[in-house]
């Protein structure tokens, strides 16, 4: 299976201030269609995730242009521009290149 | 709006069966691949199964393999899980998802399985 690894595993920022989680994969997530499959998503306290980044650098349907994807084979990132209030929660990355779909371990985020 | 709505969870024996439900609504249910999710209390996500649109394809994670047992009815924009033999660390929310790349959630149902 392929592992995810995420860091920091917490961040507490100012609001206004920019913001940055890494992912790293055990192995490339490059499939062989050409595209690779790493996605972020944010789970808010009491929620149920939401999708924020798709295929690395796609953002999905509604999300701010604050949040950012970047990265190929097994090192991303997800940066946020400036971090609001409502941003507060757990971020975390997954896989899908490959079967089993994995996820890091997640990154809580919180503000100062 | 996509909406997935989640039931069938409970307490339930170490041993013991469940079935949950998923209903879709807000999309055409029978386009998509579907998936399930969970998360242990206090801990972090894991995908368990995914299912493709005509059902002929399924997916499971090693933990959960011969013990349960993705389905849906198109018929009834309906996703299940069934559950069985099941073990304490099989308890969690049990998250209904759109996409075998999850896009949508539903709110979730919690499994526990404790004697």
């Amino acid at each position: 299976d392929i592992v995810m690894t995420q860091t920091p595993l917490s961040l507490s920022v100012t609001p206004g201030q920019p913001a940055s989680i890494s992912c790293k994969s055990s192995q490339s997530l490059l499939h062989s269609d050409g595209k690779t499959y790493l996605y972020w998503y944010l789970q808010k306290p009491g929620q149920s995730p939401q999708l924020l980044i798709y295929e690395v650098s796609n953002r999905f349907s509604g999300v701010p242009d604050r949040f950012s994807g970047s990265g190929s084979g097994t090192d991303f990132t997800l940066k946020i521009s400036r971090v609001e209030a409502e941003d507060v929660g757990v971020y975390y990355c997954m896989q899908s290149t490959l079967l089993p779909r994995t996820f890091g371990p997640g990154t809580k985020v919180d503000i100062k | 709006e996509v909406q997935l709505v989640e039931s069938g969870g409970g307490l339930v024996q170490p041993g013991g069966s469940l079935r949950l439900s998923c209903v879709a609504s807000g999309f055409t249910f029978s386009s998509y691949w579907m998936s399930w999710v969970r998360q242990a209390p206090g801990k972090g996500l894991e995908w368990v199964a995914c299912l493709k649109q005509d059902g002929s394809e399924k997916y499971y994670v090693d933990s959960v393999k011969g013990r349960f047992t993705i389905s849906r009815d198109n018929a009834k924009n309906s996703l299940y899980l069934q559950m069985n033999s099941l073990r304490v660390e099989d308890t969690a929310v049990y998250y209904c998802a759109r996409g075998a790349s999850p896009s949508f959630w539903g709110q979730g149902t919690l499994v526990t399985v404790s004697s």
